[in-house]
């Protein structure tokens, strides 16, 4: 039973565009989602995280948007560059709960 | 700044083998979460550390368990391997919720 879902695998997106990557929940008490990014051979990086008391959150380039009545998040990345070439995870928490509920990952690749 | 360490970063051990994994936190962080990485899926929660006590536990058997230390590094142990213990061990701290948490890079588990 996968509470958090990333429903493509892959996605490729040209450089300079905007790369948008989903992220879909199914449980209502989640309220923190974060999205982090891992390249080959390293773990996870925070990239930002955002509140269910909030609908959306920028930090330069990247902006996350939270539809709760959708149970749905979105990452934005814009403009697209090559060194975002990676797999993104969204993951999620509930209240006093500690642990990360993540999503299988979505391989996003940069083309020049 | 030293982020999170993890040692070692490859490990081959035997069936129903006992094996160590080692994480030391980044610098001050004092909580220590512990997720097991199969290939083509996002992490997945094993426990929290904190102040020395398992704070929380996910979905695992006992055959897994672990430890803190005062210098808030912390261990893995997983006694009695099985062929689907093989992932990536990931380490994560952090001191704050609202920070994200910070993975290491991760050991690498095959069990034969």
């Amino acid at each position: 039973d996968q509470q958090v879902k990333q429903n493509s695998p892959s996605l490729s997106v040209q450089e300079g565009r905007i790369s948008i990557l989903n992220c879909d929940y199914t449980n209502s008490m989640f309220d923190y989602f974060l999205w982090y990014k891992k390249y080959p051979a390293e773990g996870p990086t925070f990239l930002i995280s955002i509140s269910s008391i909030k609908d959306k959150n920028e930090d330069g380039r990247f902006t996350v948007f939270l539809n709760k009545s959708a149970k749905h998040l979105s990452l934005h990345i814009v403009p697209s560059q090559p060194g975002d070439s990676a797999v993104y995870f969204c993951a999620a928490s509930e209240g006093s709960n500690y642990q990360l509920i993540w999503g299988a990952g979505t391989k996003l690749i940069i083309k020049p | 700044d030293a982020g999170v360490t993890q040692s070692p970063t490859h490990l081959i051990k035997t069936r129903g083998q006992q094996v160590t994994l080692r994480c030391s936190p980044k610098s001050g962080h004092d909580t220590v979460s512990w997720y097991q990485q199969a290939l083509g899926q996002g992490p997945q929660f094993i426990f929290q550390y904190y102040e020395e006590e398992e704070r929380q536990r996910g979905n695992f058997p006992d055959r897994f368990s672990g430890h803190q230390f005062p210098n808030y590094s912390s261990e893995l142990n997983v006694n009695a391997l099985l062929l689907g213990d093989s992932a990536l061990y990931l380490c994560a701290s952090n001191g704050d919720r609202a920070d994200g948490y910070t993975f290491g890079s991760g050991t690498r588990l095959t069990v034969v």
